[in-house]
């Protein structure tokens, strides 16, 4: 079955150090997306593709960046992780319904900044 | 900037009763998602709404949407306690193909 996974589920890093946390989707959809979720604040929108070579900054981009070299991936990278960035990260892709578009999400990822 | 807003944004009601949780958006949007997420997991989509005065219902829930007032509601129906979530409503930040601007979510509680 078509699918979107992130990985780790899981990292535990360290002020300063580089991550890059990974999304795939075997759908073949040309829109992914990447959000973090933070008590308080629902779901922010970090950086959005609609496809290979196409990237855009979202609503808390700073000290973030992504890349999109094929249309299954977009890998996340914390260029100096701080502390501010612990958060859990969804990854979504969508794809036209007929009528819409429609968002699916990966199972996220729990990143912690010590 | 488009805003979304959730009232409530914690919920507890008893099994058995309704309740209306209301999101509210600031600009104009063509389309409204309600989705659902369980403690530790990730989003599930229960709702599409793409015109005004849309109704759409599965099981307890019923959602609608008003576009001239920019509301939608989700009306739960003799709650039962495996309605227990948190309930995110979304709009477009752009019309048409594009990321969510989300609500901050409404935290259910069904109590016995």
């Amino acid at each position: 079955d078509a699918e979107i996974t992130q990985s780790p589920r899981h990292k535990i890093t360290e002020t300063g150090r580089q991550v890059t946390l990974a999304c795939h989707q075997t759908w073949n959809h040309n829109n992914m997306f990447w959000y973090r979720q933070d008590l308080g604040h629902g779901l922010r929108l970090i950086h959005y593709s609609y496809g290979v070579q196409d990237t855009n900054k979202g609503e808390v981009s700073d000290g973030y960046s992504v890349s999109r070299s094929n249309t299954e991936d977009l890998p996340l990278t914390l260029e100096s992780a701080a502390s501010s960035q612990t958060s859990v990260y969804f990854c979504a892709s969508s794809e036209w319904r007929g009528v819409g578009y429609e968002q699916y999400f990966g199972p996220g990822t729990r990143l912690t900044v010590t | 900037e488009l805003k979304v807003e959730q009232n409530p944004l914690f919920l507890s009601m008893q099994e058995g009763k309704n309740y209306t949780i209301y999101c509210n958006y600031s600009t104009t949007s063509d389309r409204l998602y309600w989705y659902r997420q369980d403690p530790g997991k990730s989003l599930e989509s229960l709702f599409v709404l793409l015109s005004n005065g849309a109704v759409k219902q599965e099981g307890r829930l019923m959602a609608s949407l008003d576009t001239k007032a920019r509301l939608s509601t989700l009306h739960i129906t003799a709650a039962v306690h495996d309605l227990s979530a948190t309930y995110f409503c979304a709009v477009d930040l752009y019309s048409g193909n594009t990321p969510l601007v989300f609500g901050k979510g409404t935290r259910l509680s069904v109590i016995a």
